[in-house]
Order: structure tokens, then sequence, then C-alpha cells
């Protein structure tokens, strides 16, 4: 069975851009959630969604947003970017909500210049 | 709102050593859970604590919790190379995970 996949693995974006970064969890599971890793730092929680609906929420600015597909993939959006928003964004799906167990992907690079 | 503490931060110990990683934190949670990151890695899951006085052993690795004294610990019986790694323990808070700042092990020979 495949595990999470991310999508890109790296990507390089300028200051003021658009940036969507693409997840796919386990075959069956149907909560995705986001997390933004600083260099040094633990995982900062930005969303969770399960069926669709958002269901938790991180302290983060409304530049970011996501989305949850009918086949249970996701989709993260950051606009308007800022040096800050350089990290490893990982995504993790579980089986529900709650965070029974999460399985993490492998993470997107994003380095804003 | 939620805060979790690990300590050590960082920690050197030798091979075959005994040594215990804490983890606290603030609010009443149900669910504590320990990852591992090897650098430029992911996390993987290693525990899942579900109820005050949960232990679960794997390999040379023991976690524990206390929900009264919201506390977990993570022990680490005869280390080996291996397990160098940075360790985090993370807390779910109502649909919001709160991850510690993470111990970065490292185990010499």
């Amino acid at each position: 069975d495949a595990g999470v996949t991310q999508s890109p693995t790296h990507l390089i974006k300028t200051r003021g851009q658009q940036v969507t970064l693409r997840c796919s969890p386990i075959s069956g599971h149907k909560s995705v959630s986001w997390y933004q890793q600083v260099l040094g730092q633990g995982p900062q929680f930005i969303f969770q969604y399960y069926e669709k609906e958002e269901r938790g929420r991180g302290n983060f600015p409304d530049r970011f947003s996501a989305r949850q597909f009918p086949n249970y993939s996701s989709e993260l959006n950051v606009n308007a970017l800022l040096l800050g928003d350089s990290a490893l964004y990982l995504c993790a799906s579980s089986w529900e909500t709650g965070f029974p167990e999460a399985f993490f992907g492998q993470g997107t690079r994003l380095t804003v210049v | 709102e939620l805060k979790v503490e690990q300590n050590p931060l960082f920690l050197s110990m030798q091979e075959g050593k005994n040594y215990t990683i804490y983890c606290n934190y603030s609010t009443t949670s149900d669910r504590l859970y320990w990852y591992r990151q090897d650098p430029g890695k992911s996390l993987e899951s290693l525990f899942v604590l579900l109820s005050n006085g949960a232990v679960k052993q794997e390999g040379r690795l023991m976690a524990s919790l206390d929900t009264k004294a919201r506390l977990s610990t993570l022990h680490i019986t005869a280390a080996v190379h291996d397990l160098s790694a940075t360790y985090f323990c993370a807390v779910d808070n109502n649909n919001d995970m709160r991850f510690g700042a993470g111990t970065r092990l490292t185990v010499k020979p």
C-alpha cells in the first residue's frame, strides 16, 4: 500500500507569489492534516479536514487555505508568500478526525526568496 | 492555550546507556503521541498513548503517560547509534495537535 504522498517535493517561489501543495492520503483514510515545520522546530498545526469539511485550524493567517476533495486528497494554498513561509510542509492522514494515529508524508520543502 | 514542553532539547549519550526524555503539557488531553524524525525526513509514528497509566514498549523505547501530572516520558534503554534522531511528543487538544520543540538525540560509540 502506498503511504501518504505529497507533491512537489521541493519548490522555490518569490515573495508575493502564490503556491499550491498537494497531498494524497493513504487509501481508506478520510482525514488529512497539514503542518508547517520551520528548520529546527517542531511541526505547527495548520488545518485538519475530514470528509471534505474543515475540522480544525491552527493559528495561521488567512493567507493559508486548504480544501479536501471527494477522493480525500487535499491541497494547501498559501497566498502572498513571505520569506517566513519557507519551511517543510507536512501532510498527515488518518482514518478519522481526532488524530487516532497519523501517518506523515515526506513533505514539501518550500523556499521563498 | 495548550503548550507542550520537552526536555532536554539536546541529548548526547553513549551507547549502552539509559536515559529519559520528558514531555509536559499544559491542559487536559486524552491523547499523546511520540514521533521520530531523521534529518531531512518526515515523521515516523512511534507510540500513541490514549489513557492515564498507559505504557507502550517497542524495542529499546518505552513510553508512558500520566494524565494527572500532564507528563509523558520516553525511556531509552541501552542506547544504540541507530536511535540517533529527533524525537517529538505531541498532544491532541480538540482537533488541534501541538508538538513539542523536539529532543535531538545523538548516540555516540
